[in-house]
């Protein structure tokens, strides 16, 4: 396909347990995020890669989570120990960065609503 | 902190309304995108400014970014319900980073 794609679609995990979340970006875009979107709210921002490089790591809630991506394609969100505050849709997008940021547009996948019991 | 707001948070209106939407900050942005998000997706965008003052039309969508580049609003004329979904604004400051807005919730009653 053309476009973003993320899976699993949906999740359910116990309180504890490992997961990993995966995001295939449309080829050739440079720029990948990840985004958490609790229920009814807006998007926060995870993590950012330019390439396969990350250099802003800031986003992420706390040292259980993080990410990484190979090859300049796919990424991979893991969160350890999973928490019910956890729950939430994570969203993954992917961007042809230009020379000027302002106009980039971010293609999103349709998400993985992970829910921890 | 950057944030940006939106309001309504929610609204519900008969097709055929017109609406407005909201986004503000009291930071100043590069440029300020609107995204349009429906069930089990992500967002779309729809449209981004980058000009104080500008104003762009898609079809029954109007977009205008505030003066100061710190605010900007979503008018729609004549809603359908196609136009049902959570409508989000994000802001850029000139770095890879996007601030998204809480979201404002819309609901169009046939």
């Amino acid at each position: 396909g053309a476009g973003v794609s993320q899976s699993p679609s949906n999740k359910v995990t116990e309180k504890g347990k490992d997961v990993e979340l995966r995001c295939d970006p449309i080829s050739g875009h440079t720029a990948l995020y990840w985004y958490r979107q609790r229920l009814g709210q807006g998007l926060e921002f995870l993590i950012y890669f330019q390439g396969n490089s990350a250099p802003d790591k800031s986003g992420l809630p706390s040292d259980r989570f993080s990410a990484e991506r190979t090859g300049e394609s796919v990424s991979t969100l893991t969160i350890q120990r999973t928490q019910q505050e956890d729950s939430a849709v994570y969203l993954c997008a992917s961007s042809l960065m230009g020379p000027t940021y302002s106009y980039n547009e971010q293609f999103f996948g349709p998400g993985t609503r992970l829910t921890v019991l | 902190t950057q944030l940006l707001e939106q309001s309504p948070q929610f609204l519900s209106i008969q097709e055929g309304e017109n609406l407005t939407v909201y986004c503000n900050s009291s930071s100043v942005f590069s440029s300020l995108q609107w995204y349009r998000q429906e069930p089990g997706e992500g967002p779309v965008l729809l449209v981004t400014v980058v000009t104080g003052g500008e104003v762009k039309k898609l079809k029954r969508l109007t977009f205008q970014f505030g003066d100061a580049r710190k605010d900007s609003s979503l008018h729609i004329t004549a809603a359908q319900t196609g136009d049902t979904g959570l409508y989000l604004c994000a802001g850029n400051s000139g770095t890879y980073k996007y601030i998204f807005g809480t979201g404002t919730r819309l609901k169009v009653l046939a």
